[in-house]
């Protein structure tokens, strides 16, 4: 049972767009939710993340919004630019674990 | 300087064998995890260890093995090779238990293949 999924495997952005992922999850618990960043042959690398009591975290271009009652968390990339291209994942934390979506792929268009 | 460092980056082997995979991190953080990342792209926890104890143990076969002999390493050992075991291989740390405002560092993952 996922309890936290990112539904688009894949994104395509114009550079200089506003590059938008989602993720949905299922657990009211969670008290803790973060963005990683993956190139290809790489581990993650943590983005940004926000606490379940806040509904907004800015961090440069990087914005994440969580909407607790639709229990939906999305990140904004804006300008998106070409070093932008990644997988994105979407993770939860509950009693000291992460629970992982299965990422989505970032592809900026020149 | 590297953080995270996991040896070998790619590991090819046969059905039936026993393989280690070691993680090492220079950051001076507490704890430490072993991520397998499936077929599907999800990461998913087997074993963590704070302070050389651990702490999550996943539900996984007990052909896996973790060891860490002091809080910079945790190494990985599977017996038993199965073609199941094939994936990529992802070791974190993190300074306490790595949520909130102390994020996980990963390595860069070993990649087992069974043949």
């Amino acid at each position: 049972d996922q309890q936290v999924k990112q539904n688009s495997p894949s994104l395509s952005v114009q550079e200089g767009r506003i590059s938008i992922l989602n993720c949905d999850y299922t657990n009211s618990m969670f008290d803790y939710f973060l963005w990683y960043k993956k190139y290809p042959a790489e581990g993650p690398t943590f983005l940004i993340s926000i606490s379940s009591i806040k509904d907004k975290n800015e961090d440069g271009r990087f914005t994440v919004f969580l909407n607790k009652s639709a229990k939906h968390l999305s990140l904004h990339i804006v300008p998106s630019q070409p070093g932008d291209s990644a997988v994105y994942f979407c993770a939860a934390s509950l009693n000291y674990q992460l629970i992982w979506g299965a990422g989505t792929k970032l592809i900026i268009k020149p | 300087d590297t953080a995270v460092s996991q040896t070998p980056k790619y590991l090819v082997t046969q059905m039936g064998n026993d393989k280690s995979i070691k993680c090492e991190q220079n950051l001076g953080h507490d704890t430490m995890y072993w991520y397998k990342q499936d077929s599907k792209k999800f990461l998913k926890i087997m074993f963590s260890y704070n302070n050389k104890e651990l702490i999550i143990n996943e539900t996984v076969p007990n052909r896996f093995s973790p060891k860490s002999p002091d809080k910079a390493h945790l190494n990985l050992h599977i017996n038993s090779l199965e073609l199941g075991d094939s994936a990529v291989y992802f070791c974190a740390s993190s300074q306490g238990t790595g949520s909130k405002n102390q994020p996980q560092h990963f390595g860069d993952g070993t990649r087992l293949s069974i043949l």
